[in-house]
Order: structure tokens, then sequence, then C-alpha cells
């Protein structure tokens, strides 16, 4: 394991479908986030959490959204009855809590979501 | 509110020096960041500088950072076709989750 996986990395599906996604942080980070990226614009914070506890969510995590860490190792993203409007790629990052705190995030590849 | 922005493109010849700038408006913020995104992948960090630094190099790499005006620049010397990218200025506070990314310049090196 030598970075952030995120699965599927590709998401095609119907407006009103539950869709889920799975991010896997690198092992010894105990900081995780989720950011959503539209075309144009820079990744925007949706939730933050250390280990297991989700310690903030933005105000663009609408109901629909639930992040879960649940054994604080890998995480999940699930968007309920998808929008036209939650297409966009679903970024995942991490951080360790320790060591040599640059603050830098390792960002895995992002999960595309599609809604049709 | 706290808000980064940047210029949206760039366009520089194979061998010239780029220079990307971004402005940010967060006094407090304590670190600040460039990211590299390449075509389908996710942002890497390239650099980045402490708030009371002026400036920092780092091999072809060189960041610029004024305090009073909350301008921060990165210059990449011999710019090659495969620094062809969006690139992300970003701030945040250590100790906090809070990362305020900008709006990204797309950066195109013509061979």
């Amino acid at each position: 394991d030598t970075g952030v996986s995120q699965n599927p990395r590709h998401k095609i599906t119907k407006r009103g479908q539950n869709v889920t996604f799975r991010c896997d942080p690198i092992s010894e980070h105990n900081r995780l986030y989720w950011y959503r990226q539209t075309l144009g614009q820079g990744p925007e914070f949706l939730t933050y959490f250390q280990n297991e506890a989700q310690l903030e969510k933005s105000r663009l995590l609408s109901d629909r959204f639930s992040a879960e860490r649940p054994k604080g190792s890998f995480s999940t993203l699930e968007i309920q009855r998808t929008e036209q409007g939650d297409s966009a790629m679903y970024l995942c990052a991490s951080s360790p809590r320790t060591g040599p705190n640059t603050g830098e995030l390792f960002f895995g590849e992002g999960s595309r979501l599609t809604v049709l | 509110g706290e808000d980064v922005e940047q210029s949206l493109f760039l366009s520089v010849r194979e061998g010239d020096s780029s220079v990307i700038n971004c402005t940010y408006t967060d006094s407090s913020s304590t670190y600040l960041y460039w990211y590299k995104q390449e075509p389908g992948a996710g942002l890497q960090l390239l650099t980045y500088i402490f708030s009371n630094m002026d400036m920092k190099q780092d091999q072809r790499l060189t960041v610029l950072l004024n305090k009073k005006d909350k301008h921060l620049s990165l210059r990449i010397a011999d710019t090659q076709t495969g620094d062809s990218a969006i690139y992300f200025c970003a701030e945040s506070t250590p100790g906090t989750y809070k990362y305020i990314f900008g709006t990204g310049t797309r950066l195109k090196v013509l061979a």
C-alpha cells in the first residue's frame, strides 16, 4: 500500500439512485478528508474524520450525503437520491497526525460521479 | 470570508519560465501550498511555504510569499511539456481540518 485508494473510479447512475464510494487511506494516517471537485473548480471541503470520529461537515453536505469511517481505517461516502447537480469528482485525502507536520494532504485519484 | 483566487490559464513555451499567481484572504493561514493535478489523477503536493518565510526554492520551483499583499507565486524554471497540468494553491492552519483551495491555473506548455 503506497497511496490513497478510491473506488469505484467512475460511477454512472440515474437520477434518484443511491451511490457509495469507498476510500482506503494510507495505513498509518489517522486523518481522512472528503472533497468534491467540479469542472474548472478547486476541491471543496465536504467532511473530515480523525480516526473514527467525524469532526466536521461542510454546509455543502446536504442530508442526502452521509460519510462513515467505522473502524478508523477505510471510509465510505454515500449519496442518496442522486441529483444531476451531484455530478462531480469526489476526492479522498489522508494525512498523519504525528511526525513532521507540514499539513500535506495525500490525495487519491478520485471517484467520478455522473448522474444522468 | 476566506477565498483563494488564481488566474485560470497560462501558456508558455518549453524552456521558458512559468509564473503562477495566487491571492488569499485568511491572514491566520500558517502554511501555503502548491499542488499539481495531472489529467485523471489526484492532487499531488509540489511544495509548501511557512507564512514566516518570504521565499523557498526547491530545484526548478521557487515560491515567493508577500504577506502584506497576501500574494503567493510559483515560478517554474525551464518549463517542460511534462509540467502541463492544473496547479492549485491552498492555505491551511495546522491542527485544524481546514484547507482552502484556489480554483486552479491550467498551465499549457508549448513545444
